[in-house]
C-alpha cells in the first residue's frame, strides 16, 4: 500500500512570505500529526488533526496553522515567514489518535523548507 | 529538566556488537516509540510498545512503564544500523527525546 506522501519536498521562500505543505496519509488513517525537526531543537510537535478536527496543538505562535480534509488529506501553513522558521517538517498518520490507544505511527518523508 | 531523556547523545560500535540505547520518561504516556533516521530525514517506526518486550531481527525494544524507562538493543551491529534513534513517547501528543547518533564500523 502506498505511504504517507508529503510535498514539496523541498522549497526555498523569503522572509515574510508564506508556505503551505501538504499531507496525504496512509489511506484509511484518520489521524495526521505534524512536526518542525531543527538541528537546535530537535523534533517538535506542531499539531494534530483526526476526522478534520484539531485536536492538539503544540507550543508554536498562530503563524502555524493547519487542517485537515474529509478525505484526510492535512495541509500546514505557516505565515509571515522568519528565519528560524527553516526546518524540516514532517508528518505521520495513524489509525488512531495520539493518545488513544496502540497506534502505529507511518512517518513521511519530510518537506525541507528553507527561509532566505 | 527534558520530559524524554535519551543516553547516551553519540554512540560508536565495531560490528558484531551489542547496542543499548536507553530513554527515561517522566509523564504519564499510552505508548513508547521508538525511530530510526537516516541521513536526509525519513523516519521508520521500529517499534511501538505499551508494556513488555518485542523483537524485531536483531533489534529488542522493551518498557517498565513502573519505571518510567525504555531500552533498544541491537544485537550483532552492523554498519546499515548507522543511525539516528529517537525514543518518542506518546500522550495526547508525541514528545521526542534528542536521539542517538550510533555509527557501526566494520
Amino acid at each position: 500500500k502506498a505511504g504517507v506522501t508529503q510535498t514539496p519536498r523541498y522549497l526555498i521562500k523569503t522572509r515574510g512570505q508564506q508556505v503551505t505543505l501538504s499531507c496525504s496519509p496512509i489511506s484509511g488513517h484518520r489521524s495526521v500529526s505534524w512536526y518542525q525537526q531543527t538541528p537546535g531543537q530537535g523534533l517538535q510537535f506542531l499539531f494534530e488533526y483526526f476526522s478534520e478536527t484539531q485536536r492538539n496543538k503544540g507550543n508554536f505562535p498562530g503563524r502555524f496553522s493547519g487542517r485537515q480534509f474529509s478525505n484526510s488529506r492535512s495541509e500546514m501553513n505557516v505565515s509571515t515567514l522568519e528565519l528560524g522558521d527553516s526546518a524540516l517538517y514532517l508528518c505521520a498518520s495513524s489509525l488512531a489518535y495520539l493518545g488513544g490507544g496502540a497506534n502505529v505511527l507511518t512517518f513521511g518523508a519530510g518537506s525541507r523548507l528553507t527561509v532566505l | 529538566k527534558n520530559e524524554v531523556e535519551q543516553s547516551p547523545q553519540n554512540l560508536t560500535a565495531q560490528e558484531g556488537e551489542f547496542i543499548t540505547i536507553n530513554c527515561s520518561y517522566s509523564v504519564g504516556i499510552s505508548a513508547l516509540h521508538w525511530l530510526q533516521q537516516h541521513p536526509g530525514g525519513g523516519i521508520v517506526s521500529l517499534f511501538m510498545l505499551s508494556s513488555g518486550k518485542k523483537k524485531h531481527g536483531r533489534l529488542i525494544a522493551t518498557i517498565n512503564i513502573q519505571e518510567k524507562h525504555s531500552s533498544l538493543h541491537i544485537t550483532a551491529s552492523h554498519p546499515r544500523d548507522s543511525a539516528v534513534y529517537i525514543c518518542a513517547v506518546e500522550a495526547d501528543k508525541l514528545i521526542f527525546g534528542t536521539g542517538t547518533r550510533l555509527q557501526v564500523f566494520p
